[in-house]
C-alpha cells in the first residue's frame, strides 16, 4: 500500500521563475493539504483541495495556486519565486468523511531559489 | 484560530534517560491533539493523537502524552530515550470535527547522546 508520495524530491529554481510540485495521496484518501516547511520552522498550512476545489487556504499571496485532478493527485504551483520561497514543501492526505483520521505526509520536495 | 506553543527548542539527553517535551495550545473550540516526529531529510510520521476518551494515550516507539485540558497541555514523554529517537518534533492541533487544516508548533529538537 503506496503511502503519500511527492516529486520532485528536490528542485532548484531562480528568483522570478515558476515551479510546480506533485502529490499522489495515500490509496484510499480524497483530501490533500499543502504545506510548507522552512528551515528551523514548523509546517505552515498552504490550501487544501478536496473534490478538485480549493477548501481552506492559508495565508499565503495568491502566488500560491493548486489543482485536484479527478485521481485525487495534486499540483502545488508558485509564480514569481523569491528567496523566501527556499523551504521543503509538504503534501499530506486524508479523507475527508473520517474527520478523527490524521493526515499522512510526503518526505516533501525540497525547493532551493538561488 | 489556533495556536500551538513548543516552549523547548532544543532537548538534549543521555540514552537510556527520561524526557518530556513540552506543548500548550490555545484554542477557543475543541480540538484534536497530534504529535509527529521528523527524521532528517524526510516527512512527518504520526506518534501519536488525542481524540477523546483517556487523557493518556500511547504511540509508537514507546512513546506516550497526556492531555490536560485545564492547562491546554500536551506533553510528551518517554521513559527511556534511544539514540535513534534523535529528531524533531512536532506538536499540532485540528479543529474536532473537521478535515480542517493542522496547526503546528515550532518544533523541539531531541538530541540524544551517549
Amino acid at each position: 500500500d503506496a503511502g503519500v508520495t511527492q516529486s520532485p524530491t528536490h528542485l532548484i529554481k531562480t528568483r522570478g521563475q515558476q515551479v510546480t510540485l506533485r502529490c499522489s495521496p495515500k490509496s484510499g484518501h480524497d483530501t490533500v493539504s499543502w504545506y510548507q516547511q522552512a528551515l528551523g520552522q514548523g509546517p505552515q498550512f498552504i490550501f487544501q483541495y478536496y473534490e478538485e476545489e480549493e477548501r481552506q487556504r492559508g495565508n499565503f499571496p495568491d502566488r500560491f495556486s493548486g489543482h485536484q485532478f479527478p485521481n485525487y493527485s495534486s499540483e502545488l504551483n508558485v509564480n514569481a519565486l523569491l528567496l523566501g520561497d527556499s523551504a521543503l514543501y509538504l503534501c499530506a492526505s486524508s479523507l475527508r468523511s473520517v474527520s478523527n483520521q490524521p493526515q499522512h505526509f510526503g518526505d516533501g520536495t525540497r525547493l532551493s531559489i538561488l | 484560530a489556533q495556536s500551538v506553543t513548543q516552549l523547548d527548542s532544543q532537548v538534549p539527553v543521555f540514552e537510556e534517560a527520561p524526557v518530556e517535551l513540552r506543548c500548550n495550545y490555545s484554542s477557543s473550540v475543541s480540538v484534536y491533539l497530534f504529535w509527529y516526529v521528523q527524521y532528517p531529510n524526510q516527512g512527518l510520521q504520526l506518534l501519536l493523537k488525542y481524540l477523546s476518551g483517556s487523557t493518556l494515550v500511547k504511540g509508537i516507539n514507546g512513546f506516550e502524552a497526556e492531555f490536560n485540558k485545564s492547562q491546554t497541555s500536551f506533553h510528551l514523554r518517554k521513559p527511556s530515550v534511544h539514540i535513534s529517537d534523535t529528531a524533531e518534533y512536532f506538536c499540532a492541533v485540528r479543529v474536532t470535527g473537521t478535515a480542517s487544516k493542522l496547526t503546528f508548533g515550532t518544533g523541539t529538537r531531541l538530541q540524544v547522546t551517549l
